[in-house]
């Protein structure tokens, strides 16, 4: 059974810093692209970052480049999305998710919630 | 940027058939995906690839694809059926995804 759980959420003032984690399980974590999805509270779901199965490729939706990098450690399972300079808009639940053969998602984490605020 | 267009509502009475579609310019060459997402909850994949159905989903759920519009089919929508539908799909180049705007289904 695949399991995909964030950790890292919580609250920051703007400006700053915070690093999510996703623990993979379930799968072969290495053979598999994966993602990163937002969705502000009552709004739709927001694409923010996808990494290829080696990590070799990195993208990013517009809203985030130059402030989020995703990256992985294959060897822990573990994706990870390191944010900076966080603004007030970029408090939202974000979800790590599985990506399938061409690309698009096939599974997803529960969420973990991110505010931005002083 | 890239977008996909969605109607913000549709609504059926149990048993009739639900279409929700999803317009991109990509979409002639490019995979559409569909989530339904139910309050509260994570989205939950309901077609691939235009048209495949994972495992576990009931069959009233089908997707097809048409030049430029993807469309979502529940046949003999039911009431558990009532939730947030997305599709998603990606730019010509395939390197940016994005979601459309989502649909809401009122079953009743």
């Amino acid at each position: 059974e695949v399991q995909l759980l964030e950790s890292g959420g919580g609250l920051v003032q703007p400006g700053g810093s915070l690093r999510l984690s996703c623990a993979a399980s379930g799968f072969t974590f290495s053979n598999y692209a994966m993602s990163w999805v937002r969705q502000a509270p009552g709004k739709g779901l927001e694409w923010v970052s996808t990494i290829s199965d080696s990590g070799g490729g990195t993208y990013y939706a517009d809203a985030v480049k130059g402030r989020f990098t995703i990256s992985r450690d294959n060897s822990k399972n573990t994706l990870y999305l390191q944010m900076n300079s966080l603004r007030a808009e970029d408090t939202t639940v974000y979800y790590c998710a599985k990506c399938g053969a061409n690309g698009g998602i096939d599974y997803w984490g529960q969420g973990i919630l991110v505010t931005v605020s002083s | 940027s890239y977008e996909l267009t969605q109607p913000p509502s549709v609504s059926v009475s149990p048993g009739q058939t639900a279409r929700i579609t999803c317009s991109g310019d990509a979409l002639p060459k490019k995979y559409a995906y569909w989530y339904q997402q139910k309050s509260g909850q994570a989205p939950v994949l309901v077609t691939y690839e235009d048209s495949k159905r994972p495992s576990g989903i009931p069959e009233r759920f089908s997707g097809s694809s048409s030049g430029t519009m993807a469309t979502l089919t529940i046949s003999g929508a039911q009431v558990e059926d009532e939730a947030d539908y997305y599709c998603y799909s990606t730019d010509s180049s395939g390197n940016h995804w994005v979601f459309g705007g989502g649909t809401k289904l009122t079953v009743l």
